[in-house]
């Protein structure tokens, strides 16, 4: 069975400065996906970002990008100028490739951002 | 932008009653899911649904659970003898059509209901 594994509970970060949340996990198909989901005090889950493991290129969405390490099974969140709207908790997920498959979801990371 | 809707947005019960969440997932999405929260906790699979059965469920998901799509719109979980440990917040979710390079499409969450059994 996949499992994602979130070993930061909690993380703090300055306004502007950068933080990287780690996710790594553990599967033995070799084409799935991987998502950064964030989840504010209303509870709402909002997909932060995306990756395909069959593409080598990481992916960036304007400040969140991700180091993908598809060897290592690692799959780490960096957030570049921290804004005060970007504390959260933050999901990572996992979904095999197949039209109808389940997101397996990490623990979550707290994520404070001090002004 | 379309969006997946939940009601209610908080429900209050008895244990040992039963309650159905209500999903309206986004309108041309073809693969339901249903997910909990329990407090403090991460987000955890429960069902998803597809061409009006079930496609995959959890050991979560046992016969006090059942997913309904009366009609086009709607999708519903029912939990029909609630316990104290049911209380979570329950998240619906849809994607669209899938295939080729359109299948990594997200699931679209809604806001949840917040279950809440006394």
């Amino acid at each position: 069975a996949q499992t994602v594994t979130q070993s930061q509970p909690e993380m703090s970060v300055q306004e502007a400065e950068t933080v990287t949340l780690s996710c790594t996990y553990d599967t033995s198909e070799s084409d799935y996906y991987l998502f950064w989901y964030k989840q504010p005090p209303s509870r709402q889950m909002i997909l932060v970002i995306r990756q395909e493991a069959y593409k080598q290129q990481n992916a960036t969405e304007n400040r969140f990008s991700v180091n993908f390490q598809k060897a290592a099974k690692s799959f780490s969140l960096k957030i570049s100028d921290s804004q005060l709207g970007d504390a959260a908790m933050y999901f990572c997920a996992y979904r095999m490739r197949g039209s109808g498959s389940r997101l397996t979801f990490g623990e979550g990371t707290q994520l404070t951002v001090n002004p | 932008e379309p969006e997946v809707t939940q009601t209610p947005s908080h429900q209050v019960t008895q244990m040992g009653q039963e309650v159905i969440l209500r999903c309206v997932p986004i309108s041309n999405h073809l693969y339901f899911y249903w997910y909990r929260q329990i407090l403090g906790q991460k987000v955890e699979f429960l069902v998803s649904f597809y061409n009006n059965e079930i496609s995959e469920k959890s050991e979560i998901f046992d016969d006090q659970f059942s997913v309904e799509r009366p009609d086009g719109s709607n999708f519903t979980l029912k939990i029909r003898s609630t316990k104290l440990e049911d209380s979570a917040m329950y998240f619906c979710a849809s994607r669209g059509p899938g295939g080729g390079p359109l299948e990594a499409l997200e699931q679209y969450f809604g806001p949840g209901t917040r279950l809440t059994v006394t």
